[in-house]
């Protein structure tokens, strides 16, 4: 059974601290994306990824960075947290060639205080 | 540009009744993806069915179905004998083959099936 799996479900932060979003795939996928889902705005993209250490900037890159050090993992990073970067954070993989289904993992929603 | 509509942000209707969601979208190419998803009160979005530009046979699996119109740019999706299981925020989307991997959505509609 094909499974994108995330670090957290719920999540509290500060300002000003670093997160880290942590999401694994176990189904060999190629691409590797993070969205954030708010109301009324649907999915955003922040960041892909299409390659081990190969990323691009989505829609919505500003105050996120990414790491892909190894094919089925994905970080999302928030160097310094702000309250608007409380929203929920899914995860998301694909076979390469992208124009296969994407499998979501569960989300993360995250709240910065 | 790319682009996904989904005019119709909140539906309600009450068990047994057929529902429509509508989806306009907006590109360029001609070589392209559509998709359906579902995201039920459990957050997980579940794919629902992929059409490329070419196939515009419509397509029924058990109570959902899909009009898929090039000329309209519409790719609508009808729930039959809508359930109370059906209770979900669904989103369309758009895939342009040379955009490589990305997926544009729309913005959602929330699905409450009453009993």
């Amino acid at each position: 059974d094909v499974k994108v799996t995330q670090s957290s479900r719920y999540l509290v932060k500060r300002t000003g601290e670093k997160v880290f979003l942590e999401c694994v795939q176990d189904m060999d996928h190629e691409n590797m994306f993070w969205y954030r889902q708010d109301p009324g705005l649907g999915l955003r993209l922040i960041y892909f990824s299409y390659d081990v250490k190969m990323k691009e900037k989505g829609d919505i890159p500003e105050g996120y960075s990414v790491s892909r050090e190894k094919k089925e993992r994905f970080s999302l990073i928030l160097e310094s947290a702000s309250t608007n970067q409380t929203s929920m954070y899914l995860c998301a993989s694909s076979l390469g060639g992208g124009l296969g289904e994407q499998f979501f993992g569960p989300g993360t929603r995250l709240t910065v205080l | 540009a790319q682009k996904v509509t989904q005019a119709q942000t909140e539906i309600s209707v009450v068990e047994k009744e057929d529902v429509t969601l509508d989806c306009v979208y907006e590109t360029r190419d001609t070589t392209y993806y559509l998709f359906w998803y579902k995201q039920p009160p459990s957050g997980e979005l579940v794919f629902l069915i992929r059409r490329n530009s070419f196939d515009e046979q419509n397509e029924i699996s058990g109570r959902y179905s899909w009009n898929f119109q090039k000329s309209t740019s519409s790719f609508n999706f009808t729930i039959t004998a809508s359930q109370v299981v059906d209770s979900a925020v669904y989103f369309c989307a758009l895939s342009e083959v040379r955009s490589r991997t990305a997926l544009i959505f729309g913005k959602g509609t929330t699905l409450s099936v009453s009993s």
